[in-house]
């Protein structure tokens, strides 16, 4: 059953603390993405990565580092940097760029 | 001005009418465009992926890319309750979405 998935779906963290959000595919996709979802705003695009071993910071890169070293794996962190790490994280991937993404179910994450 | 505008709405139509769902974007040269249907509290559902101008249909659905006034519809039929949920249309090109398009269908 070919999918994407996300782990965990609700995350709650302090303030001050670094966190990791899981992505995992096995659709054989290429490129993947992380997008952050606000209440009342569309999906804004932090990371993506069109090849492992490479990738390239979104709109809102700032807070946030991803790794790609395996082609199916493309982990988010969310480090203390980040002003406002509350927010619906959504990771997606496509075959290639520019084709139809796919997501994951989101994972939640809330830091207080 | 924004690469993508979408009415966020709240839209609320009778169970039977056809809606339709617009979005504006600014940049000429996008080929790639998609439209998503969102759950609350879920990830995005890929209704329909359309390339260049043109329309495209699946089932209810339909797509349709007007690339000369740089406006993507989404056309459903005979809408469902079931079609409640929040739509968001996006730019393959950059990667850019609309805020969405929060649609009830009363029975």
């Amino acid at each position: 059953d070919g999918g994407i998935t996300q782990s965990p779906k609700y995350l709650f963290r302090k303030e001050g603390q670094n966190v990791t959000l899981s992505c995992e595919q096995n659709l054989n996709h290429d490129a993947m993405y992380w997008y952050r979802q606000d209440p009342g705003q569309g999906l804004r695009l932090i990371y993506y990565s069109q090849i492992v071993n490479d990738f390239q910071k979104g709109d809102i890169a700032e807070g946030y580092s991803v790794s790609r070293e395996k082609k199916e794996s493309f982990p988010l962190t969310v480090t203390s940097a980040q002003k406002n790490p509350t927010a619906f994280y959504l990771c997606a991937s496509s075959m290639q760029a520019n084709y139809e993404q796919y997501f994951g179910p989101g994972t939640r994450l809330t830091v207080t | 001005q924004k690469e993508v505008e979408q009415d966020p709405g709240p839209l609320s139509v009778p169970e039977g009418a056809i809606v339709s769902l617009n979005c504006t974007y600014s940049n000429s040269a996008f080929q790639y465009f998609m439209w998503y249907r969102q759950y609350s509290r879920k990830g995005p559902e890929l209704l329909m992926y359309t390339y260049s101008s043109g329309n495209k249909e699946d089932g209810r659905f339909t797509a349709q890319v007007d690339k000369s006034s740089k406006y993507i519809s989404l056309f459903i039929r005979d809408s469902q309750p079931s079609d409640s949920a929040t739509y968001l249309c996006a730019i393959g090109d950059d990667m850019r979405f609309g805020a969405g398009t929060r649609l009830t269908v009363k029975p």
